[in-house]
């Protein structure tokens, strides 16, 4: 069964600094997709990044960016200058197969303070 | 402005009286979904559709109903909603069959409760 792993149920960041967040996930398939959505207090499912599986090179947008490790099916995001505004729950999530389903980690919650 | 619109945004019921949540895009998106999100459990999907009249189960399709009778509307029924129904429900779509990777763009999300 496809599984991800969110370790890290809750984090904390000073405003301006780095932080980074866990994702693992297992599936047989060679031919994926995985996705940072983020949650903000609103409940708005918002897109982050994405990253394809076939793809060597890291995802980056702007101020996020994801170190994707296919062997160890590891896909950790990176915030840097973390901003107030970057207060949400963060939920990796990946995709595959012809039903388009997204399997979801349970989410970490993060904590930008000033 | 494209995005994905749900009706009600929040919900208050009892047990057996029938509900629809109205989804709806207008981004011509030929794939669409419906998710419910709990504590501790995340998000699962209840059913999806991959066009015009043809939809199918997801994980938790139990008590749940859907039809696809046009390409921007999603509806999903509850004929009998249950008090383990209460949760935050979210639709979301995505634009093409071309490819697994298409991001999935999600609605507001519905808070129901069923009491």
């Amino acid at each position: 069964a496809q599984t991800v792993t969110q370790s890290q149920p809750e984090m904390s960041v000073q405003e301006a600094e780095t932080v980074t967040l866990s994702c693992t996930y297992d599936t047989s398939e060679n031919n994926y997709y995985l996705f940072w959505y983020k949650q903000p207090p609103s409940r708005q499912m918002i897109l982050v990044i994405r990253q394809e599986a076939y793809k060597q090179q890291n995802a980056t947008e702007n101020r996020f960016s994801v170190n994707f490790q296919k062997a160890a099916k590891s896909f950790s995001l990176k915030i840097s200058d973390s901003q107030l505004g970057d207060t949400a729950m963060y939920f990796c999530a990946f995709g595959a197969g012809n039903n388009r389903k997204l399997i979801w980690g349970l989410g970490t919650s993060l904590a930008v303070n000033p | 402005e494209a995005q994905v619109t749900q009706n009600p945004r929040y919900l208050i019921t009892v047990t057996g009286k029938k509900l629809t949540v109205t989804c709806s895009q207008n981004m011509n998106h030929e794939y669409m979904s419906w998710y419910r999100q709990d504590p501790g459990l995340g998000l699962r999907q209840i059913y999806y559709s991959m066009n015009v009249e043809v939809t199918d189960k997801g994980d938790v399709p139990e008590g749940y109903k859907v039809s696809r009778k046009e390409k921007r509307n999603f509806p999903l029924i509850l004929e009998s909603p249950s008090p383990n129904q209460t949760s935050l429900y979210f639709c979301a779509s995505s634009l093409t069959l071309a490819g697994l990777g298409e991001t999935q763009y999600f609605g507001p999300g519905t808070r129901l409760l069923v009491l």
